[in-house]
């Protein structure tokens, strides 16, 4: 059971575009959604995160819109860079929240990002 | 601070052997989180340590196995390895509780089984 849908698969952006990753989440027990970047040969790299009690967070060109109705959330990139090509992991995890509390993260599969000079 | 480190970087080990991974998390951090990535199932998790203690793990089989040390340091061991375990195994840290839940994974250590 995928908990976490994530499309596209992959994506083609010219440099200075918008773009755009979506996911979809089914357990509305999941309270913490945050995005990783991962680079060939690296580990994935904490982007930007989000509670389900904002409907947006924006860092620099990265934005996350959250739609809790919905059960979906997405990442946008403003102004797409040819260093911004990378795979992008959405996550969604239930925080257990005691004074030593976790979150166990279920990914989604990735989307490959690629943008054009 | 130094990052997350896992060593060694790459393994080649052969059908039917077992196999032990290193991680040493960031300083301070306490929780200690196991990954396996591979193409096909993306990344899924194997289990949590906190204190030496497992918290939580994920649906792999009894072959995959791991421990924490009083220093936080973590390893985990594989058994009887088939060729489905050839993965990028990658190890994350957080802090745990009132000190952020956030993750911060290593660079993983690529295991191929011949």
């Amino acid at each position: 059971q995928q908990q976490v849908k994530q499309s596209p698969q992959s994506l083609i952006v010219q440099k200075g575009g918008i773009s755009i990753i979506n996911c979809a989440y089914e357990n509305t027990a999941f309270d913490y959604f945050p995005w990783y970047q991962q680079f060939p040969g690296k580990g994935p790299a904490l982007l930007i995160a989000i509670r389900p009690d904002v409907s947006e967070k924006k860092e620099g060109r990265f934005t996350i819109s959250f739609n809790k109705s919905a059960k979906q959330f997405s990442l946008h990139i403003m102004d797409s860079q040819p260093g911004d090509s990378a795979t992008y992991f959405c996550a969604a995890s239930i925080r257990v929240r005691t004074n030593s509390g976790y979150s166990t993260l279920t990914f989604g599969k990735g989307t490959m990002l690629l943008v054009s000079p | 601070k130094a990052g997350v480190t896992q060593t060694p970087r790459y393994l080649i080990k052969t059908r039917g052997q077992q196999v032990t991974l290193s991680c040493s998390p960031i300083s301070g951090h306490r929780s200690v989180s196991w990954y396996q990535q591979t193409p096909g199932q993306g990344l899924q998790f194997l289990f949590e340590y906190f204190s030496e203690t497992q918290r939580n793990k994920g649906n792999f089989p009894g072959r995959f196995s791991g421990r924490q040390f009083s220093n936080s340091r973590s390893e985990m061991n594989v058994s009887t390895l088939e060729l489905g375990d050839s993965a990028l195994y990658l190890c994350a840290s957080s802090q745990s509780g009132t000190g952020g839940y956030e993750q911060y994974f290593g660079p993983g250590t690529r295991l191929t089984v011949t």
